[in-house]
């Protein structure tokens, strides 16, 4: 089966650093991705990895390690605007992607 | 800058019935998505359409469910007979031709099917 796994929940204040893991096992791997998603939106694209080390994007960056299985989405100088629910989605075969169960990011002030 | 519409937002039907689910991608898209989230948990793939057909579908896409490209603009999902359990959000999503091995999704609003 395909099991994609991120903590559920994970909570911060402004300004500060988080990291949301994700551990995957998938039949096929062609990539890891994050997705972004506010109450009631689409889903809206973050990051890249297809290999392993740090991809960054301004205050988001994303790192993979495909031996581990294993990549993290580190968000810098939090906003309240974070506050949303990231999801890790594995590019399983040419164009499916399979999602990860999501983490819910609550920044306070 | 070009995004993915999707109409109705809300659709409402009775068990049984048929309903059809409507998106427009990005213009030069080439590749079309259908994925669908129950309230709470993660979204879903079912089926994906490149060259006027399914590439790729999943194990919830059975023959309840069909896609189409009518038009040259737009994509649709039909589901036949609809159930109480097809209750969720069915987002639809397109990418450009696949580059460097990247598939940047970009997706639609979402259409909240409520089957009563």
């Amino acid at each position: 089966g395909q099991s994609l796994e991120q903590p559920s929940e994970v909570t911060a204040v402004e300004g500060a650093i988080v990291q949301i893991n994700c551990t995957y096992q998938t039949s096929g791997f062609y990539g890891l991705s994050w997705y972004q998603q506010h109450d009631g939106g689409a889903p809206t694209f973050l990051s890249y990895n297809a290999l392993d080390g740090l991809e960054e994007t301004g205050r988001f960056s994303s790192f993979l390690s495909r031996s581990d299985s294993y990549g993290y989405l580190l968000l810098q100088e939090l906003q309240m605007k974070d506050s949303a629910s990231y999801f890790c989605a594995v590019r399983t075969g040419f164009q499916k992607l399979v999602f990860g169960t999501g983490t819910r990011l609550l920044v306070s002030p | 800058e070009p995004e993915v519409t999707q109409t109705p937002s809300h659709q409402v039907t009775q068990m049984g019935q048929e309903v059809i689910l409507r998106c427009v991608p990005i213009s030069n898209h080439l590749y079309f998505y259908w994925y669908r989230q129950i309230l709470g948990q993660k979204v879903e793939f079912l089926v994906s359409f490149y060259n006027n057909e399914i590439s790729e579908k999943s194990e919830i896409f059975d023959d309840q469910f069909s896609v189409e490209r009518p038009d040259g603009s737009n994509f649709t999902l039909k589901i036949r007979s609809t159930k109480l359990e097809d209750s969720a959000m069915y987002f639809c999503a397109s990418s450009e031709a696949l580059r460097t091995g990247k598939n940047i999704q970009y997706f639609g609003a979402g259409t909240r099917l409520s089957v009563l």
